[in-house]
């Protein structure tokens, strides 16, 4: 099963809400990530997680926090976004293992910011 | 910095035919892995094939398979008996096992399956 679940599929906010995405996986991953991606466009890497820890942040702006409370759970917290916010939010989980890491990817979740 | 480049933003083929899309990437690395995701429109970006670098063997999967040619760093892919579902955007993706560095993704294909 290379199954990962995200919610809510559609999410519109103002720019004064705070809303969360959900991510999940039960493969026993131990790596997990997320990225943005806009239209026609590749995924643009925002975090990475690894055994639970952030390894890595690509420069985003504080208005995203994430945050991973156990190895099976990826959420991303969203406060006082900006209409250019708005896109497809993708989960992504891999063994985190060094010889094999292929990413499986989430059906995301298509944001709006109004 | 390794890049990835897939030089066809987007293509066409006709059911049942056979197309091939390009991809070439830059690295000094020896040892890496390469992979090719479709995402067909308004849904879930999925793996279809996985080279690893120090493999001669080209992988392939059912009507998909690559031809891998390390010294030319070029990693096509190629769609035999085209469906309309395989009517998708297809990136190909770049990543250095060893530097645990991110998934390094081209523009993408946009590739059309015409009945």
């Amino acid at each position: 099963d290379t199954e990962v679940t995200q919610t809510p599929k559609h999410l519109v906010m103002g720019m004064t809400n705070k809303k969360s995405l959900k991510c999940e996986q039960h493969m026993g991953h131990r790596a997990m990530y997320w990225y943005k991606q806009k239209a026609k466009k590749p995924p643009e890497l925002m975090f990475v997680y690894s055994y639970e820890k952030l390894s890595i942040n690509e420069s985003v702006p504080s208005r995203f926090s994430p945050e991973c409370p156990n190895s099976s759970l990826l959420n991303l917290h969203l406060h006082a976004l900006q209409p250019e916010d708005s896109a497809l939010y993708l989960c992504a989980s891999s063994q985190g293992r060094l010889d094999t890491d292929t990413q499986y990817f989430g059906p995301g979740t298509r944001l709006t910011v109004l | 910095a390794q890049t990835v480049t897939q030089s066809q933003p987007e293509m066409s083929v006709q059911e049942a035919e056979t197309v091939t899309l390009s991809c070439t990437y830059d690295t000094s690395e020896n040892n890496y892995y390469l992979f090719w995701y479709k995402q067909p429109p308004s849904r879930q970006m999925i793996l279809v094939i996985r080279q690893e670098a120090y493999k001669q063997q080209n992988a392939t999967e059912n009507r998909f398979s690559v031809n891998f040619q390390k010294a030319a760093k070029s990693f096509s892919l190629k769609i035999s008996d085209s469906q309309l579902g395989d009517t998708a955007m297809y990136f190909c993706a770049f990543m250095n096992p060893l530097l645990n560095t991110p998934l390094v993704f081209g523009k993408g294909t946009r590739l059309s399956v015409i009945a």
